[in-house]
């Protein structure tokens, strides 16, 4: 079955300590792999997208990366204006364009000044 | 780019009425979007995907006779929430794709949300 997971569930920093958010994936094959951030009451916001194992993208203080099992959303230095929900989510292999998102249930993340 | 918006933000209404919700592209033709619900606490749970021009597709378990989406054309879709209950109260989101590049990505762009309450 087809399963995303996210960890932590929550991940309370101080403003400019770095760290990981990880998004663990089980798919028969991968098409691409999402990560969204989400503020209370609020769309998510689309951040990055992952294709293939090893690629990398960077937009200011976050990084994405992908392993053939899991990516991960590094946070560098960050800033209280970075609290939000981070949502992971994967698009399986699977043919027609309208095969739906496997969302993860995301990482809360709170940065104290 | 890549915007989308929704109406209204927030509504309250009473048990037994209906609510429509409208989805909008404002810079790019989607010709697909997309309906989820979010509940506290937890992800998004995809409702149903319409493409432009053609009957929406429900996920399992969603009532397509009380959650009737339109998606009649390339930049507007609807949600109306016939009958409406208090168990219908949600934060429902709806999100855009365009055709093309946008769907080979698979990128969706999402709404800022309706904050559906039913008294």
């Amino acid at each position: 079955e087809d399963q995303v997971t996210q960890s932590p569930e929550a991940l309370r920093l101080q403003e400019g300590e770095s760290s990981s958010l990880n998004c663990s994936y089980t798919v028969s094959g991968l098409r691409g792999l999402f990560w969204y951030r989400q503020d209370p009451g609020k769309g998510p916001e689309f951040l990055f997208t992952l294709y293939s194992a090893g690629e990398e993208k960077e937009k200011e203080r976050l990084k994405a990366t992908l392993t053939k099992k899991e990516s991960f959303l590094h946070i560098t230095a960050p800033k209280p204006e970075d609290s939000a929900t981070y949502l992971c989510a994967v698009r399986p292999l699977e043919a027609g364009n309208n095969r739906k998102l496997i969302w993860g249930l995301g990482t809360s993340l709170a940065v104290n000044p | 780019g890549a915007v989308v918006s929704q109406h209204p933000s927030w509504v309250i209404c009473k048990s037994g009425t209906s609510v429509k919700i409208e989805c909008r592209s404002l810079d790019f033709q989607a010709t697909t979007m997309f309906w989820y619900r979010q509940f506290p606490k937890q992800s998004l749970m995809l409702m149903a995907t319409s493409n432009e021009g053609s009957k929406a597709t429900y996920e399992q378990g969603v009532e397509k006779d009380k959650f009737l989406i339109n998606h009649a054309s390339l930049t507007l879709s609807t949600l109306t929430v016939t009958s409406a209950h208090p168990e219908d109260s949600s934060f429902y989101i709806c999100s855009a794709r365009g055709g093309g590049r946008q769907a080979v990505d698979g990128v969706q762009y999402f709404g800022p949300g309706t904050r559906l309450t039913v008294t």
